[in-house]
């Protein structure tokens, strides 16, 4: 049973439009969230943490988190070619269970 | 990434043979993690550390072996080399601000 599912995409936005990418998860228990960006051939860097339930945002990047629907959100805003990659969505995690999304690749076309 | 480094970056080894991967951290962090990362799988923990000789299986162990016998180093060990096992690994510390940061990966390949 997967914990945590993201659309695999791929997802295509045009340069300057908002990009919306998205996670739910089953752990009930998840107070917090983290999203990672990965360019192909890279690591997964961690990119955005949110701990709450409501919107934190980071310049372009804006984490939505909504514990009662169990749906995590990241809105990148004028998209840009550098934010061509793949977001991962991970819960903190605890003991041995520590899952990651497969996942979500963007690819922003200039 | 700052921190973190991983040997070697790129492996081919023959079926059978054994490999070991390591993980070096300079940050002191208790916990260190071994993940293995495949097309359609994502990101799947193979074991994990919380301190010196104090480890634990993850979700995909069997076959792999880890050691740490200093607070910098985590050793990833396949015994026996399976095609299987061709992979890009990562060794991941816990930061204390949540979440991980990651080493730059070994990329295994086994013929």
């Amino acid at each position: 049973q997967k914990e945590v599912e993201q659309n695999s995409g791929p997802l295509s936005v045009p340069e300057g439009a908002i990009a919306s990418l998205n996670c739910t998860y089953s752990d009930r228990g998840s107070q917090s969230f983290f999203w990672y960006r990965q360019y192909s051939g890279k690591s997964p860097e961690l990119i955005m943490s949110i701990y709450s339930n409501g919107d934190k945002e980071d310049g372009r990047f804006t984490a939505q988190l909504n514990k009662a629907s169990q749906y995590v959100s990241l809105l990148i805003r004028d998209s840009q070619p550098s934010d061509s990659a793949t977001y991962l969505c991970a819960p903190p995690g605890s003991g041995n269970q520590f899952y990651f999304g497969t996942g979500t690749s963007l690819t922003v076309i200039p | 990434d700052a921190g973190i480094t991983q040997s070697p970056r790129h492996k081919v080894t023959e079926t059978g043979t054994p490999v070991t991967l390591r993980c070096h951290q300079t940050e002191n962090h208790r916990y260190m993690y071994w993940y293995r990362q495949d097309p359609g799988h994502g990101l799947r923990l193979i074991h994990y550390s919380y301190g010196v000789k104090d480890t634990d299986k993850g979700e995909v162990s069997d076959g792999y072996s880890v050691s740490r016998s200093k607070t910098e180093d985590f050793l990833l060990t396949l015994e026996s080399a399976t095609s299987s096992q061709t992979s890009v690994y990562f060794c991941a510390i816990s930061v204390p601000r949540g979440g991980y940061t990651f080493g730059s990966g070994t990329r295994l390949t086994v013929v």
